[in-house]
């Protein structure tokens, strides 16, 4: 069956401009995470979807990003006024109970 | 202190050496343990869930300590395609944020020919 897809796959941006990016978890799995990696780095937590649970965003850098999930399902991550520190490959995955969290391909986010 | 740290290597070994990786988790509540790779842009990939009486799949081992709150992963007879970070994992097992995972920053391996 599909995978966890992302769109878009890469993003140009402009600083100051806003991005939504955008997560197809697998069908049926109910909790969803979205983390960035910048270049070298480790992955970075940003916002955990479980369930109908409020989320944790603990991770969430700044009031500039947000994140919601629509029908349980398509996950969008917004940044608002980008700056050029946001730069990074932004990952979705999605998990079903206690089996492998599946990651996506990853967004590729330059600001420049 | 980091939730779950690693040693960041860089790791070079030859081909066909035994390397060992550790890492450490701070949160005792922690209830499930995993190493997974990712391969240079690429997206991380399970590699082994960790038991606690440990485990092995081919040549990597998996061990864990939950008194230590350590964890390793040993890999044998290592082959150029080994070549990636591997990243610890942790699970949360209860209270907030129930089942959340943790990502240690990853261990770079290089086997080189």
């Amino acid at each position: 069956g599909a995978g966890v897809s992302q769109s878009p796959s890469n993003k140009v941006t402009e600083k100051g401009k806003d991005v939504e990016l955008r997560c197809d978890p697998i069908s049926g799995h109910t909790a969803l995470y979205w983390y960035r990696q910048s270049l070298g780095q480790g992955l970075e937590f940003l916002i955990y979807f479980q369930g109908n649970s409020a989320p944790d965003k603990s991770g969430l850098p700044s009031d500039r990003f947000s994140a919601e999930r629509t029908g349980g399902s398509v996950s969008t991550l917004t940044i608002q006024r980008t700056q050029q520190e946001d730069s990074a490959v932004y990952l979705c995955a999605s998990i079903q109970g206690y089996n492998e969290q599946f990651f996506g391909p990853g967004t590729r986010l330059t600001v420049l | 202190r980091k939730e779950v740290e690693q040693d960041p290597g860089p790791f070079n070994v030859p081909e066909g050496a035994t390397v060992a990786f550790n890492c450490t988790y701070s949160n005792s509540a922690s209830q499930s343990f995993f190493w997974y790779r990712q391969d240079c842009r690429k997206e991380p990939k399970l590699l082994m869930s960790v038991y606690s009486s440990g485990n092995e799949d081919g040549r990597f081992t998996a061990q864990l300590n939950r008194a230590s709150q350590y964890i390793s992963l040993l890999i044998r007879d290592s082959k150029l395609s080994d070549s990636a970070t591997y990243l610890c994992v942790v699970k949360r097992g209860g209270g907030t944020s129930y089942g959340k995972l943790t990502f240690g920053q990853g261990t770079i391996l290089t086997v080189h020919p």
